[in-house]
């Protein structure tokens, strides 16, 4: 079926240095594309979300890239801090669907 | 704004009893509500789709009848675990949803209840 997946299942990035957390989706009739976070027994927190019809957008130290040719979707947290531990799950709204479908996840750690 | 809290954070109980989960939207009203379930190192699985005052949406194999699905008010959804098993230990989480100012909707997400029965 569809699905939104991850290729890297856990990453380990040196505090300070930018962190790529890659995803990978199949369904070409989402609206728009959502990072989300979530810590340790908590709910997941809104990072960023990009439209389907743009390729890039920024925020505060993260960055999101959509690449609908090869289906692929890239989250950027740029100067990487100790705070930004957790696990990254990429999410597509499909709105025809009143639905968010959630990829399977990466775990981020920071190397001090 | 965009508060939405579950109540409890946490509960154990007994093989065989049923337990109710609230979510609440806290200062907005939610035109849906979304239930998902969690198990250790996985990912958020959608469970059903809940709107005020008609029945819930249930995603491909969620027992309807053993997660019964309640929709109040546009502030409240209850989800309630009937005759629970061991295997229905995990995070059940919720959210809520809300127009924006440019159509969209948005979903915002509880803190998420962890169930362990024994």
């Amino acid at each position: 079926g569809e699905s939104v997946g991850l290729h890297l299942p856990t990453l380990s990035v040196q505090e300070g240095d930018n962190s790529i957390i890659n995803c990978a989706y199949s369904n070409s009739a989402s609206d728009y594309f959502i990072w989300y976070k979530q810590e340790s027994g908590k709910g997941p927190q809104f990072i960023i979300d990009i439209r389907s019809n743009m390729d890039k957008r920024q925020g505060q130290r993260v960055t999101v890239l959509l690449n609908k040719t090869v289906k692929h979707l890239s989250l950027q947290i740029a100067a990487t801090q100790p705070g930004d531990s957790a696990v990254y799950f990429c999410a597509e709204n499909i709105r025809s669907a009143s639905k968010i479908i959630f990829g399977s996840g990466t775990r981020l750690s920071i190397r001090p | 704004g965009a508060v939405v809290s579950q109540h409890p954070s946490w509960v154990i109980c007994k093989s065989g009893t049923s337990v109710k989960i609230e979510c609440r939207s806290l200062d907005f009203q939610a035109t849906t509500m979304f239930w998902y379930r969690q198990f250790p190192k996985q990912s958020l699985m959608l469970m059903a789709t809940s709107n005020e005052g008609s029945k819930a949406t249930y995603e491909q194999g969620v027992e309807k009848d053993k997660f019964l699905i309640n929709h109040a008010s546009l502030t409240l959804s209850t989800l309630t675990v009937t005759s629970a098993h061991p295997e229905d230990s995990s995070f059940y989480i919720c959210s809520a949803s809300k127009v924006d100012r440019v159509g969209r909707d948005e979903q915002f997400f509880g803190p998420g209840t962890r169930l362990t029965v024994l």
